[in-house]
């Protein structure tokens, strides 16, 4: 099966500076890679997604990239805000609605 | 408003008493999905549901039961819980399943915290 990992588990970074957070994949079937956002006490919520035929997209201060060769991806948040700090989580998934999930790198956005 | 509801937020039973963990979505999506959250190991899927009567075990389905009588429910079901089913649970809904799942990203309940003493 699938096998996505992530890094860093933590990361601190002061207020306006970037974070990045990478995660690879193993299963070259992996067609879907979502991010999500996930704030203490509720569940995640997508902030991002890119698919396996793009390589990069971008939202405002929020992009992804893409790198089928090397079966990696990363989240790109530029000019950090105090309101980024939360868990962030990577994911592939297939065609088969099976979504495996990175095991999370805690952001923290010092003002 | 749209959302996936879940119920209770937290729960502390013992150890052999059955107990069920409701999920409803309001937005008639075909798609739902339970996972439990372990610090370290990220989100994991147990069972899943394509629409109704049709249910599939995901990676961690050990002790567990899930039922879809009504596309709008997916309860989860531990029928002898253990300590080791302590855990952070969430369902997740989407509108469709298979190829159309870039189109359709997962909405998350707000998670029940399980304690299994």
């Amino acid at each position: 099966g699938e096998n996505v990992e992530q890094h860093p588990s933590t990361l601190s970074v002061q207020e306006g500076d970037s974070a990045v957070i990478k995660c690879t994949y193993s299963d070259s079937a992996s067609n879907y890679f979502p991010w999500y956002k996930q704030e203490l006490g509720k569940g995640p919520q997508l902030i991002i997604d890119i698919r396996s035929n793009v390589g990069e997209k971008k939202d405002q201060r929020i992009a992804v990239t893409l790198n089928k060769t090397a079966k990696h991806f990363s989240l790109h948040i530029t000019e950090t805000q105090p309101e980024d700090s939360a868990v962030y989580f990577c994911a592939a998934a297939n065609n088969f609605n099976k979504f495996y999930f990175g095991s999370g790198t805690k952001l923290n956005v010092k003002p | 408003e749209a959302q996936v509801t879940q119920n209770p937020r937290y729960l502390i039973t013992v150890t052999g008493k059955k107990l069920t963990v409701t999920c409803s979505q309001n937005m008639n999506h075909e798609y739902m999905s339970w996972y439990r959250q372990d610090p370290g190991l990220g989100l994991r899927q147990i069972y899943y549901s394509m629409n109704v009567e049709v249910t599939d075990k995901g990676d961690v389905p050990e002790g567990y039961k899930v039922s879809r009588k009504e596309k709008r429910n997916f309860p989860l079901i531990l029928e002898s819980p253990s300590p080791n089913q302590t855990s952070l649970y969430f369902c997740a809904s989407s509108p469709q399943w298979g190829r159309a799942l870039y189109n359709s990203p997962l909405h998350f309940g707000n998670g029940t915290r399980l304690t299994v003493t």
